[in-house]
């Protein structure tokens, strides 16, 4: 079956810890994604990356890095440089030059206190 | 930059027709996107328009005015199932990679 798998649902961290975020798909597409979304909003771009190696900030990519090192994978780290990173992550890939068209992984639910 | 107006909720019941209107303004535009979301879970694709007019796929249609930068999502012959979020998200043209930029989202309650 194909997809993008992300891990793990639900992920508690302590302030200060910086955190890697898994996000893998087996879709064979080129894009890939990282979305936030807090309650009762809508999706805000952090990072995405149209190929491997290569990779551009979205709207609110402050205290977040990525890396794309093979094409099924684009994990996330939340740094301790994000003020609110409290939220629910969601990885996203598409063929190219079809972003508007996404796959969406099950999404992994930060808490950090 | 980019801007989505949504409404942020509409109820209705079994069996009616529901429109939820999509506002933008962005810097560019190449098209207008519809993902539904449960609570909880991750957003699916439901249509996309790239030119005027109405799309239909089942239940669902998608119209877009690009001179009026409007779009709007039908869902008819409401179902218990349809209650969720609908987001409609911009394809800008004139952004690097052709990303997609999304609004606040509906929230749709059906009720019996």
């Amino acid at each position: 079956d194909g997809g993008i798998t992300q891990s793990p649902k639900y992920l508690f961290r302590k302030e200060g810890q910086n955190v890697t975020l898994s996000c893998e798909q087996n879709l064979n597409h080129d894009a890939m994604y990282w979305y936030r979304q807090d309650p009762g909003q809508g999706l805000r771009l952090i990072y995405y990356s149209q190929i491997v190696n290569d990779f551009q900030k979205g709207d609110i990519a402050e205290g977040y890095s990525v890396s794309r090192e093979k094409k099924e994978s684009f994990p996330l780290t939340v740094t301790s440089a994000q003020k609110n990173p409290t939220a629910f992550y969601l990885c996203a890939s598409s063929a190219s030059g079809i972003s508007y068209e996404q796959y969406f992984g099950p999404g992994t639910r930060l808490t950090v206190t | 930059g980019q801007s989505l107006e949504q409404p942020s909720e509409v109820t209705a019941v079994e069996g009616a027709i529901v429109q939820i209107n999509c506002t933008y303004q962005t810097s560019g535009f190449y098209g207008l996107s519809w993902y539904q979301q449960h609570d909880g879970g991750a957003p699916t694709f439901l249509s996309y328009n790239a030119l005027d007019g109405l799309e239909e796929t089942g239940r669902f249609s998608s119209f877009l005015s690009r001179s009026d930068s409007y779009g709007y999502l039908l869902l008819q012959e409401l179902q218990m199932k349809d209650s969720a979020s609908y987001f409609c998200a911009v394809r800008d043209d004139k952004a690097a990679g052709n990303k997609l930029t999304f609004g606040g989202g509906t929230r749709v309650l059906v009720k019996p």
